[in-house]
C-alpha cells in the first residue's frame, strides 16, 4: 500500500535562507507524487508533480522537488524563502485508485 | 477558465441540522471528490463521483451522501449534523483515470454550535 511520511510538523526558516521540507513515500510500484500548498483558511493549490519523467521537477513560486528512488524521498526545497511562503505544505501520493494518500503537513514559518 | 468554484463559503449550523454544499469543476474535468478537512489536520476523503454515481468513499457514515448533475457539478449532504462535523469541505476535480493531479476549490467552512 502507498504511504506519505512528512518528517517535520514544523520548519521556520528566515525570510532570504533556503527552504527544505522532507517527504518519505512508500509505493510497491513507480509512483506519482505531488506536493500542494495551503495558506491559512484557503483551499489547496497545486506546487509541482512527480509523474516519472524528470526526476527534478520545478513548480510554481520557485519551488522545486527532487524524486529519489533510492531513497524513496521527494523533498521539497526553494533557495530563498520570502514572507508569503508562509503555509501548509502537504507531499501527496496516488495510490491504485488514483486517490490522494495525504501526509500529515508541515507548516512553514518564515521569520523576517 | 475558471478553476473550481464552491458554495458557499462560511456556513453556521446547530446539531441535528441537515446541510448542503455546492461544487462547480474545473473547466473540462468530469470527476468531483469531496474531503473534509478539521482544524490543524489534513484532508480526509470522503467520496468521489464520476458520471453521476458515487464510485469511492472513505471512512464516513451514511449520513455524508453526494450527488453529481449531468454538467458534472456535485453536492454534498450532510444530514443529523454532530459537532464533529466542523470542518473546511473540500470539493477537487479532475478527468477521470490516469495521475492527472486534482484542483481544489477554496472550501466551504462549517461550523457546527
Amino acid at each position: 500500500a502507498q504511504s506519505v511520511t512528512q518528517l517535520d510538523s514544523h520548519v521556520s526558516v528566515s525570510e532570504g535562507t533556503p527552504v527544505l521540507l522532507r517527504c518519505n513515500y512508500s509505493s510497491s510500484y513507480s509512483p506519482s507524487l505531488f506536493w500542494y500548498v495551503q495558506h491559512p483558511n484557503k483551499g489547496l493549490q497545486l506546487l509541482l508533480k512527480y509523474t516519472s519523467a524528470a526526476t527534478l521537477v520545478k513548480g510554481i513560486n520557485g519551488f522545486e522537488a527532487e524524486f529519489k528512488k533510492s531513497e524513496t524521498s521527494f523533498h521539497l526545497t526553494k533557495p530563498s524563502a520570502h514572507m508569503s511562503d508562509a503555509a501548509e505544505y502537504f507531499c501527496v501520493v496516488i495510490d491504485s485508485n488514483y486517490q490522494l494518500i495525504w501526509g500529515a503537513g508541515t507548516k512553514l514559518i518564515i521569520k523576517p | 477558465d475558471a478553476g473550481v468554484t464552491q458554495s458557499p463559503t462560511h456556513l453556521i449550523k446547530t446539531r441535528g441540522q441537515q446541510v448542503t454544499l455546492r461544487c462547480s469543476p474545473k473547466s473540462g474535468h468530469d470527476t468531483v471528490s469531496w474531503y473534509q478537512q478539521a482544524l490543524g489536520q489534513g484532508p480526509q476523503f470522503i467520496f468521489q463521483y464520476y458520471e453521476e454515481e458515487e464510485r469511492q468513499r472513505g471512512n464516513f457514515p451514511d449520513r455524508f451522501s453526494g450527488h453529481q448533475f449531468p454538467n458534472y457539478s456535485s453536492e454534498l449532504n450532510v444530514n443529523a449534523l454532530l459537532l464533529g462535523d466542523s470542518a473546511l469541505y473540500l470539493c477537487a476535480s479532475r478527468v477521470f483515470g490516469g495521475n492527472q493531479p486534482q484542483h481544489f476549490g477554496d472550501g466551504t467552512r462549517l461550523s457546527i454550535l
